[in-house]
């Protein structure tokens, strides 16, 4: 069973467009919510993170909205640039153990 | 800070050999690792959890007689494929918790490609 689902599976964005990627999770235990950036042939690296307690986090042109009664919590990417396109994976950290969605390949047009 | 590097960073072996791929974190110590694998365009999948001083922790269906992790010190943990066979072709990639931080942050190495001829 699919902890974490992450949609849409592949995204197209104009430069400078909004680039929002979902996900939602069941096991409400989950307790810390990363996303990843992972560009081809390298590891993921940790983009921004949120707890439970908060609804909303920013870093730069990134922001995380995150809905405790729903069980979902999205990425937003402000004025996305050809430079982001990669592969972006969210995570539910529950007892220290990551559960990954499938990610989302962003590509964005100039 | 929070460098974990990987190496090999490619490896190509006949089949039938054994592999170690090395994973250290470079400016902090860490006493859990996470192995990962990840097949073309798809997530990454928890193979174990490595922990200093102790046995690692296999996730259900990864066979740990042929993924053999140790986890020998604070920086350092390391797999090795044992007589890889070409489906264990694939990306390998750990991560290291820093200890001496109370959040959950994993901090990725840049992956390990293994091909398996």
């Amino acid at each position: 069973q699919q902890q974490v689902k992450q949609s849409p599976q592949s995204l197209i964005v104009q430069k400078g467009g909004i680039s929002i990627i979902n996900c939602a999770y069941e096991n409400t235990a989950f307790d810390y919510f990363p996303w990843y950036q992972q560009f081809p042939g390298k590891g993921p690296a940790l983009l921004i993170a949120i707890r439970p307690d908060v609804s909303e986090k920013k870093e730069g042109r990134f922001t995380i909205s995150f809905n405790k009664s729903a069980k979902q919590f999205s990425l937003h990417i402000m004025d996305s640039q050809p430079g982001d396109s990669a592969t972006y994976f969210c995570a539910a950290i529950n007892a220290g153990k990551s559960t990954f969605g499938d990610g989302t390949t962003l590509t964005v047009k100039p | 800070g929070a460098v974990v590097s990987q190496h090999p960073s490619r490896v190509i072996c006949k089949s039938g050999t054994s592999v170690k791929i090395e994973c250290r974190s470079l400016d902090f110590q860490a006493t859990t690792m996470f192995w990962y694998r990840q097949f073309p365009k798809q997530s990454l999948m928890l193979m174990a959890t490595s922990n200093e001083g102790s046995k690692a922790t296999y996730e259900q269906g990864v066979e740990k007689d042929k993924f053999l992790i140790n986890h020998a010190s604070l920086t350092l943990s390391t797999l090795t494929v044992t007589s890889a066979h070409p489906e264990d072709s694939s990306f390998y990639i750990c991560s290291a918790r820093d200890s001496g931080r109370t959040s959950y942050e994993q901090y990725f190495g840049p992956g390990t490609r293994l091909t398996v001829t």
